[in-house]
């Protein structure tokens, strides 16, 4: 069965540097999310993408995160300055269709991200 | 502000049970409800429910949807120790810009 693919596993950074979060997304799905887990909490939703475009996106996705679609395979999530309460888990997830009427959201295994 | 809360927390059972999984959600601009199961890593996929009253079934897992009370459950009966997982429900609201908004899960746990 096809699935979403996130790499790395686990990234450490230290607080203040970029990161790169990598997706890639079922291949005939044309709708893209980015959701995090802080260790012990919900599940949050970050961003949708669709089209080249950003859909929505939450509170939580402020100036310092970027989503790109940089070819036809991969969605990026970037943080450009982290901070120590972004360490979580990041799980991108797609969907073949946007609407929500019939086509489920599928989740990779996720990044779990830790910021020293 | 969206809100999903799902009961119990946490439950333990034995091999063998049947239990029921609560979420009782209010979001604006509802579309549809998914229920994943979250083991060490990603959630999975379970079910999507866009309309009350139906139940949808696989295996030993079956759920329903009230969209008038605002409400669905998740059963799971003759249960396994493979099924000891966080449950996920889910509503999804929005049109383009859809999105889930998680409840905290339901930890299942089942002892042989």
């Amino acid at each position: 069965e096809p699935e979403v693919t996130q790499t790395p596993s686990h990234q450490v950074t230290q607080m203040g540097q970029e990161v790169i979060l990598r997706c890639v997304p079922i291949s005939n799905h044309l709708y893209f999310y980015w959701y995090r887990q802080i260790l012990g909490q919900k599940v949050e939703f970050l961003v949708s993408f669709y089209n080249n475009e950003i859909s929505e996106k939450s509170e939580i996705f402020d100036d310092q995160f970027s989503v790109e679609r940089p070819d036809g395979s991969n969605f990026t999530l970037k943080i450009r300055s982290t901070k120590l309460e972004d360490s979580a888990m990041y799980f991108c997830a797609s969907s073949e269709v946007g609407r929500g009427d019939n086509s489920p959201l599928h989740f990779g295994n996720g990044t779990r991200l830790t910021v020293t | 502000e969206d809100k999903v809360v799902q009961s119990p927390l946490s439950l333990v059972v034995h091999e063998g049970d049947t239990v029921t999984l609560n979420c009782s959600y209010e979001v604006t601009n509802f579309r549809s409800l998914l229920w994943y199961k979250q083991e060490k890593k990603a959630p999975t996929f379970l079910f999507m429910l866009t309309s009350s009253g139906i139940e949808k079934k696989s295996g030993r897992l079956s759920s329903i949807l009230d969209k008038k009370e605002l409400f669905s459950i998740l059963n799971i009966t003759a249960t396994q120790t493979g099924d000891s997982a966080v449950y996920l429900c889910a509503p999804g609201s929005g049109g383009s810009n859809y999105k889930l908004t998680f409840g905290k899960g339901t930890l299942l746990t089942v002892n042989p």
